[in-house]
């Protein structure tokens, strides 16, 4: 079984100010870790993944995030928010070589950037 | 094709109604996947389809959904006798193959509304 909870509904930041989006995740296997973005009206785009090589993740439009297995986390920063970050960011688990390569979400968490 | 077309974009039916939803995947992709998402919520799993065949359906809620691939490229979601619980946007993925660390692409959902 595997479960993602993202810690918060909601996030609210200035531009140019630091951004964290936060995510536990619960597997049973080895997991693989995403995160994926999702503007209004608009598809699922990936952001990053983690698969078993580095733990510090870097992808596209300046994110990163960082494996902790001992903390079982998978948070999401970027050093300098900008207004076209503003979406919805969901932390996704999958069971890493499973079949079927079914992805479990999370809740999401809406990010708001203020000018 | 580019990406993953899923039409229509969006659907408007009456409770007890029956509806298709269809998703063409990108060429060559052999794994589809059905997500549904309810509002403010995460995309849920439906079903997945290898080829052809569905490999898991676990995640259909109930006999009134049921989805096709026979020809291992286009699929469709059949929902019969909806409900306005059903109502949500539902999404499709398609990978190059199922397993392993292959990335999903997801189309830009189709939104039902029942009323």
């Amino acid at each position: 079984a595997q479960s993602v909870t993202q810690l918060d509904s909601h996030v609210s930041v200035s531009e140019g100010t630091p951004v964290l989006l936060r995510c536990n995740y619960s597997s049973s296997y080895s997991p693989s870790l995403f995160w994926y973005v999702q503007h209004p009206n608009k598809g699922l785009q990936l952001l990053l993944k983690y698969t078993s090589a580095a733990t510090l993740v870097k992808g596209i439009n300046g994110f990163e995030a960082e494996f902790k297995k001992s903390e079982t986390s998978f948070h999401l920063t970027k050093p300098s928010a900008h207004m076209s970050d503003a979406a919805e960011y969901f932390c996704v688990v999958s069971r890493r070589n499973n079949a079927g390569n079914m992805l479990t979400f999370g809740g999401g968490t809406r990010l708001m950037v203020k000018p | 094709g580019a990406g993953v077309s899923q039409t229509p974009s969006n659907k408007v039916t009456e409770k007890g109604k029956y509806v298709e939803l269809r998703c063409d995947p990108i060429s060559g992709h052999t794994a589809l996947y059905w997500y549904r998402q309810s509002l403010g919520q995460g995309p849920e799993f439906l079903i997945y389809f290898q080829g052809t065949g569905a490999a898991d359906d676990s995640g259909l809620p109930n006999d009134r959904f049921f989805a096709v691939r026979p020809e291992g490229s286009v699929s469709t979601l059949k929902i019969q006798r909806t409900e306005r619980g059903d109502s949500a946007v539902y999404l499709c993925a398609s990978s190059l193959m199922a397993g392993g660390d292959y990335g999903y692409t997801f189309g830009s959902g189709t939104r039902l509304t029942v009323v």
